[in-house]
């Protein structure tokens, strides 16, 4: 069964500190990773797409890393800012199966403090 | 500036009645989703389309149906709403269906409802 497994489930950290969220897959065949940044009471907003050739891709501060070997994928984030106070949630794509082949991590929900 | 909008961000709807949920795309996309977010369950898709007039079931379409007769639109039917509905419903909009390809996906704002 294809399965998102997510890293804390909930973080808080002051302003200005780095932090890095988990992110551990079982989807095969893997197709692509996507990390989403969700603001409460909005829409999941994308922060980046990687595929299977891609390590590492970054968005301003947003740095995510992908392990296609050990199924692994990590998000991390510099400097971080009251904005970015949101719910973080990996998406990994199949090439096949599944009625839209995405499977949902269940988000990491960080708190970040003055 | 690419856009998804649902036409609410907040309904409250009595047990038994119909709901109709509206989205709206101005991409050109074929390809749109309806999922349903809840606390502990992330986001588990409903129904989606690849096409006007077609429609495929998602992993939990019981309770709903969807229509899409133009291809800019794709509303979400509750038939007779009940309590284990309320949820953030969330719409999708994409080039690529089935997992969306490697192209980017947009996803409105969602739609808060509650039924009472």
């Amino acid at each position: 069964k294809n399965q998102v497994e997510q890293s804390p489930q909930s973080l808080i950290i002051l302003e200005g500190k780095n932090c890095t969220l988990q992110c551990n897959y079982t989807v095969s065949p893997f197709s692509n990773l996507r990390w989403y940044k969700q603001d409460t009471g909005r829409g999941p907003v994308s922060l980046t797409i990687m595929t299977f050739s891609e390590n590492t891709k970054s968005n301003g501060r947003y740095t995510a890393t992908l392990d296609a070997d050990t199924k692994q994928s990590s998000l991390h984030i510099t400097a971080s800012q009251l904005s970015d106070s949101a719910s973080y949630i990996c998406v990994v794509a199949n090439s096949g199966g599944g009625a839209d082949g995405l499977t949902f991590g269940k988000g990491t929900h960080l708190i970040i403090q003055p | 500036d690419v856009k998804v909008t649902q036409s609410s961000r907040y309904l409250v709807k009595r047990t038994g009645e119909k709901v109709f949920l509206e989205c709206v795309q101005d991409m050109d996309h074929e390809n749109m989703f309806w999922y349903r977010q809840d606390p502990g369950l992330g986001l588990r898709l409903i129904y989606f389309s690849y096409d006007v007039k077609m429609k495929e079931k998602g992993d939990i379409p019981e309770g709903y149906s969807v229509s899409r007769e133009k291809k800019e639109r794709f509303s979400l039917i509750l038939e007779s709403a009940s309590t284990n509905q309320t949820s953030m419903y969330l719409c999708a909009s994409s080039l690529i269906g089935r997992g969306f390809g490697n192209t980017e996906a947009f996803f409105g704002q969602g739609t808060r409802l509650t039924v009472v």
